[in-house]
């Protein structure tokens, strides 16, 4: 069974920094592109970034480019994002998703339950 | 890049049809058959209903179905039940090489 687990979200201030995992299990991680996905509160989705299955290639948002970079280790099975000069605007609960294939972030057959990163003072 | 543009609501009685637009621009939706579509319900996360415009995937009720016109995708779903009641997003692959969504269909089932 596929299963994506979100962790290291909570508050923090404007500008400050956070780094949120998601690990995963049930499938060859090393396979497969993963992207995140955040949610404000009450609010659509908004895809945020993406990485090949090799981490060769990234892909970003233009909401974020800059100020977060995602990666992943492969040999712990586990997605990475890296986010900085945090802002009021990047509340959201944030979604590891996995895709199709080795690239690209055209679909998520699989989505993990989110963690919620709140930026307030 | 602009979200999709979905319309924010849709309501219909069990049993019935009802359909859900998406409209983006040649640049995402009408350039790439790369449309999909999630269904989320409250406090839960998104699950894969449609991809590529009208591939269901495993599991997935044969009662939900996908097309494409031009710049517009749509979500069919036929025998409306209860349990469809959620909120509706398409998404995009982009010439941009990113993803986008719609900005989500709020599904009633009167």
């Amino acid at each position: 069974e596929v299963q994506l687990l979100e962790s290291g979200g909570g508050l923090v201030q404007p500008g400050g920094s956070l780094r949120l995992s998601c690990a995963a299990s049930g499938f060859t991680f090393s396979s497969y592109a993963l992207s995140w996905v955040r949610q404000a509160p009450g609010k659509g989705l908004e895809w945020v970034s993406g990485i090949s299955s090799s981490g060769a290639g990234t892909d970003y948002a233009d909401s974020v480019k800059g100020r977060f970079t995602i990666s992943r280790d492969n040999s712990k099975n586990t997605l990475y994002l890296q986010m900085n000069s945090l802002r009021a605007e990047d509340t959201a609960i944030y979604y590891c998703a996995k895709g199709f294939y080795n690239s690209g972030w055209h679909r998520f057959d699989y989505w993990g339950q989110g963690t919620l990163v709140t930026v307030s003072s | 890049q602009s979200a999709l543009t979905q319309p924010a609501s849709v309501s219909g009685s069990p049993g019935q049809s009802i359909t859900i637009s998406c409209t983006g621009t040649s640049s995402d939706v009408g350039g790439y058959n790369y449309v999909s579509w999630y269904q989320q319900h409250p406090g839960k996360a998104p699950k894969l209903m449609i991809y590529d415009v009208s591939n269901r995937p495993s599991g997935v009720s044969n009662r939900f179905s996908g097309s494409k016109s031009g710049n517009t995708a749509s979500l069919t779903i036929s025998g409306l039940q209860a349990e469809d009641e959620a909120d509706y997003y398409c998404s995009s692959y982009t010439s941009s090489t990113t993803l986008v969504f719609g900005g989500g269909t709020k599904l009633t089932v009167l």
